[in-house]
């Protein structure tokens, strides 16, 4: 069971919206900044999200993050069957001493 | 262009230990902190262990604790996960990981491709 709590799955039509949420608590996202991790099948983890809503270099703005109390949410507008992928949140938390990571969401591109 | 090599992963029996190796490459290794985040197969991402950029600051999950050591070598560009007493249940893609800040704050920027380790008798 993990620390965050993301939904195991969520669906969209090609071009529409989907947010993913990721709930924590004070010793974690309420008090830490949230990454968020885009694993393609087959690969290694990417970074998508950073700082809870900053994109690094080469991401389209097409991904979004946002943060609000202990919650923390990922958006992918115009979304793509290249979008299909596992999505996890992470952060540190502050009474474990150690990093923790939602249980990931798998996005299906109907 | 950072790059992060693994390598020592393999199948092993119950018991026994591994060290995992990680190699650097296209940043300044000791300017930042390294985790170890591994998938068993199926299953969602686990940290495992982080350290800081100067390696004075170690942390480790529940689930490894007493068991696995992180360690680096700074003048090798190179971190380590020391494995003893693996489990059936330590099966896993190991990845090592490029953390944004000096201290362990698991915000990873570059991942490696990830190893395969399989406890198995």
């Amino acid at each position: 069971q993990s620390v965050l709590t993301q939904p195991p799955s969520v669906s969209a039509a090609p071009g529409q919206k989907v947010t993913i949420s990721c709930s924590g608590s004070s010793s974690n996202i309420g008090n830490n900044y949230v990454s968020w991790y885009q694993q393609l099948p087959g690969t290694a983890p990417k970074l998508l999200i950073y700082d809870n809503n900053k994109r690094p270099s080469g991401i389209p703005d097409r991904f979004s993050g946002s943060k609000s109390g202990t919650s923390a949410t990922l958006g992918i507008t115009g979304i793509q069957t290249g979008d299909e992928a596992d999505y996890y949140c992470g952060t540190w938390d502050s009474s474990l001493s150690a990093g923790v990571f939602g249980g990931g969401t798998k996005v299906t591109v109907l | 262009e950072v790059q992060l090599l693994e390598s020592g992963g393999g199948w092993v029996r119950p018991g026994v230990s591994l060290r995992l190796s990680c190699e650097a490459s296209g940043f300044t290794f000791s300017t930042y902190a390294m985790s170890w985040v591994r998938q068993a197969p199926g299953k969602g991402l686990e940290w495992v262990s982080g350290i800081s950029g100067g390696g004075a600051s170690t942390y480790y999950a529940d689930s490894v604790k007493g068991r696995f050591t992180i360690s680096r070598d700074n003048s090798k560009n190179t971190l380590y996960l020391q494995m003893n007493g693996l489990r059936a249940e330590d099966t896993a893609v190991y990845y090592c990981a490029k953390d944004r800040f000096y201290s362990s704050t698991c915000h990873l920027d570059f991942w490696g491709q990830g190893i395969l380790v399989t406890v198995s008798s």
